[in-house]
C-alpha cells in the first residue's frame, strides 16, 4: 500500500516560477525523502528530513515537515526546465526500515 | 564507485512463462530493496534483503520471490507471468551504516504480451 500521496498529481509551470508539491502520509515516521525520476527510469535522491526536523534546505530546494499534520512539502525555486521530471516522497518507518513511496508529482516546467 | 546495475534493461515474456531480474547493489551495500512501478503509477513495495534475510515482503502473490546472494546482489522471480506484471521493476540499495538513502538502478522494464 502507498504511504505517501503526493498533491498536486500533475503541475506545470513557466520557467522561472516556483513549484510547490506536497505529500501525505498515514502512519509515523523516522524521516521523509524527496525522489526525482527522469522518464520512468531510476530515482534519484533530493533531500532527507528527519521526523525531529521542520525545515531543510538544498540549494534551491527547501523542504518542510508538519509532523501534527503529517505532511511535507517540497519548494523548488526558479525553476528551469531540466527540472521537469517526477517527484516522489518517501517515509521510513518502523525499526525494520521500511521505505515506501507516494504516487509521486509529475512537474513540467516550460521554457 | 560503480552504481546499482540491473539487468537485463528489458525483458519480454508471455503469460505464465517465469521471469528473473538481476541487481548488483553498490560495493558496501548490503540493503536491497525491490520495487514494481507500472505505468503512470507509484512505486510498489515488492521485497527488502538485508544481510542474506528477507526483512520485509509487500502486498504482492507468492509468485513473487526473490534472494540475496552472500554477496549482497539480488534476484527477483516472478513465476506464472500475468499481463498485469507488465511494469518497470527497479531495484534500490542501500548502506545501513551511511543513512538512510537509497540509490536507484535503471530498471527493468517487463513486458508481458
Amino acid at each position: 500500500s502507498q504511504q505517501g500521496e503526493e498533491d498536486p498529481q500533475a503541475l506545470s509551470i513557466q520557467e522561472g516560477e516556483n513549484a510547490t508539491m506536497n505529500c501525505s502520509y498515514k502512519t509515523s515516521i523516522n524521516n521523509l525523502q524527496w525522489y526525482r525520476q527522469n522518464s520512468g527510469r531510476g530515482l534519484v535522491h533530493l533531500i532527507l528530513i528527519r521526523s525531529n526536523e521542520r525545515e531543510k534546505h538544498s540549494g534551491r530546494l527547501r523542504v518542510t515537515l508538519d509532523t501534527s499534520k503529517k505532511s511535507s512539502s517540497l519548494l523548488i525555486t526558479a525553476s528551469r526546465a531540466a527540472d521537469t521530471a517526477s517527484y516522489f516522497c518517501a517515509t521510513t518507518s518502523g525499526g525494520y526500515q521500511k521505505v515506501t513511496f507516494g504516487i509521486g508529482t509529475k512537474l513540467q516546467v516550460i521554457p | 564507485e560503480a552504481g546499482v546495475t540491473q539487468s537485463p534493461t528489458h525483458l519480454i515474456k508471455t503469460r505464465g512463462q517465469q521471469a528473473t531480474l538481476r541487481c548488483s547493489p553498490i560495493s558496501g551495500h548490503t540493503s536491497v530493496y525491490w520495487y514494481q512501478q507500472a505505468l503512470g503509477l507509484g512505486l510498489q513495495f515488492l521485497l527488502w534483503y538485508d544481510e542474506g534475510e528477507e526483512r520485509n515482503r509487500g502486498n504482492f502473490p507468492p509468485r513473487f520471490s526473490g534472494r540475496q546472494f552472500p554477496n549482497y546482489s539480488s534476484e527477483l522471480n516472478v513465476n506464472a507471468l500475468e499481463l498485469e506484471d507488465s511494469a518497470l521493476y527497479l531495484c534500490a540499495s542501500r548502506s545501513r551504516s551511511k543513512g538512510e538513502k537509497l540509490f536507484f538502478g535503471s530498471g527493468t522494464q517487463l513486458s508481458v504480451l
